[in-house]
């Protein structure tokens, strides 16, 4: 089955960039939909955006101006990049599979990652 | 501040049912499907339903969820002492920008 193994640097100052990597095993990042989600300490979830193996992306308003998602076939990955960091960014960060339809009427993650903590601290 | 609304806590003794709602509008739940997901403290969400009322393989049917106009409700029958955990509702939201939502979440407590 389907397995997402997520990695990056758990620890920023403010105004770096936030970079995560999320492997997928057991299938392909071709042919569906993957995304990040956040959840700051103590709070709810957070959905950052999503990308498709095209490279067709979305992100959610309050953080387009800051986040790339990037996809990469060939080594079945996928990432998150969010630049200018603050300690509002402090969050356990999640990569997920998406399944959707073309209009999303229907959207949900089934498969999700174990969960990255990044603090940003001076 | 999520559009979608939940109770932030409901609780009930084990074998006892609960229920959470989740309040949205129709630019969210009253045109597009619902999930929920169940969080237990210090571990990644896991879906529970999709598609406002299926279950994924391997969720018991203690766990059963409906969706009525703008609003959606998860049941829990059976309570368990494992079903401690924070839920959350999610679906896709269609007004000036287009994005998944989750709701603000529940935490379940079995007392």
């Amino acid at each position: 089955q389907v397995q997402l193994q997520q990695w990056g640097a758990g620890l920023l100052k403010p105004s770096e960039t936030l970079s995560l990597t999320c492997a997928v095993y057991g299938g392909s990042v071709s042919g569906d939909y993957w995304s990040w989600i956040r959840q700051s300490p103590g709070k709810g979830l957070e959905w950052i955006g999503e990308i498709n193996h095209s490279g067709s992306t979305n992100y959610n308003p309050s953080l387009k101006s800051r986040v790339t998602i990037s996809v990469d076939t060939s080594k079945n990955q996928f990432y998150l990049k969010v630049n200018s960091v603050t300690a509002a960014d402090t969050a356990v960060f999640y990569c997920a599979r998406v399944l959707r339809g073309i209009i999303p009427y229907y959207y949900y993650m089934d498969i999700w990652g174990k969960g990255t903590t990044v603090t940003v601290s001076s | 501040q999520s559009v979608l609304t939940q109770p932030p806590s409901v609780s009930a003794a084990p074998g006892q049912k609960v229920t959470i709602s989740c309040s949205g509008s129709s630019s969210n739940i009253g045109n597009n499907y619902v999930s929920w997901y169940q969080q237990v403290p210090g571990t990644a969400p896991k879906l529970l339903i999709y598609d406002n009322n299926k279950r994924p393989s391997g969720i018991p049917d203690r766990f059963s969820a409906s969706k009525s106009g703008t609003s959606a409700t998860l049941g829990i029958s059976g309570l368990q002492t494992g079903d401690e955990a924070d839920y959350y509702c999610g679906t896709w939201e269609t007004s000036l920008s287009a994005l998944y939502v989750f709701g603000t979440g529940t935490k379940v407590t079995v007392l």
